[in-house]
């Protein structure tokens, strides 16, 4: 059973547009989010995370939105770059104490010239 | 520093042939990782550690060992090789189970069991 579910397996955006990356969570009990950027034989790298007392993170071009009711948040990227790329993980934890961060199959992102 | 690094970067192995997959981290982290991820999945948590000579299990430690005896190495040890242990392997630290403290990954071996 997927507790985080990334239901686009890929994506493609034109250079420059808005890159929007949905994330869906069925644990209610989770309170802490993240995204992870993944390039093709490299690990996953940090991208951006957010606490579920806020409903908006920014850093830089990457804006992760979080709603709660709906169990839902969004990474957003402007303007999207080549560089970006990548396939993008989402993942949840809860402040249960057992250490673990569950993540999501992956979006695959293309940005195209 | 050279972070979380992964040895060896491709394996090919036969059922039922034993192997381990070496982790090192220079950033004297406390917390260490094995993940795996299968095709078209996300990565799933083998085991971790929080510290020199302590371990747990997480998702899926079936057919997986573990040590962790300096605060620098944490290897893999799969004893029995299977093919559904096919996958790319992901061993990750962090200073600490804070969960705002990153995650720092190594760039993953790939394991393909025949």
């Amino acid at each position: 059973d997927q507790q985080v579910k990334q239901n686009s397996p890929s994506l493609s955006v034109q250079e420059g547009r808005i890159s929007i990356l949905n994330c869906d969570y069925t644990n209610s009990m989770f309170d802490y989010f993240l995204w992870y950027k993944k390039y093709p034989a490299e690990g996953p790298t940090f991208l951006i995370s957010i606490s579920s007392i806020k409903d908006k993170n920014e850093d830089g071009r990457f804006t992760v939105f979080l709603n709660k009711s709906a169990k839902h948040l969004s990474l957003h990227i402007v303007p999207s770059q080549p560089g970006d790329s990548a396939v993008y993980f989402c993942a949840a934890s809860e402040d249960s104490g057992d250490d673990k961060i569950i993540f999501g199959k992956g979006t695959r992102l293309h940005i195209l010239p | 520093n050279a972070g979380v690094t992964q040895t060896p970067k491709f394996r090919i192995l036969k059922i039922g042939q034993s192997m381990t997959l070496q982790c090192t981290q220079d950033m004297n982290h406390n917390y260490m990782y094995w993940y795996r991820q299968d095709p078209g999945m996300g990565l799933k948590l083998i085991y971790y550690s929080v510290g020199a000579g302590i371990t747990d299990k997480g998702e899926v430690p079936n057919g997986y060992n573990v040590s962790r005896s300096t605060t620098e190495d944490f290897p893999l040890r799969l004893e029995l090789a299977a093919p559904s242990q096919t996958s790319v392997y992901f061993c990750a630290s962090s200073y600490s189970w804070n969960r705002e403290e990153t995650q720092y990954f190594g760039p993953g071996t790939r394991l393909l069991v025949l």
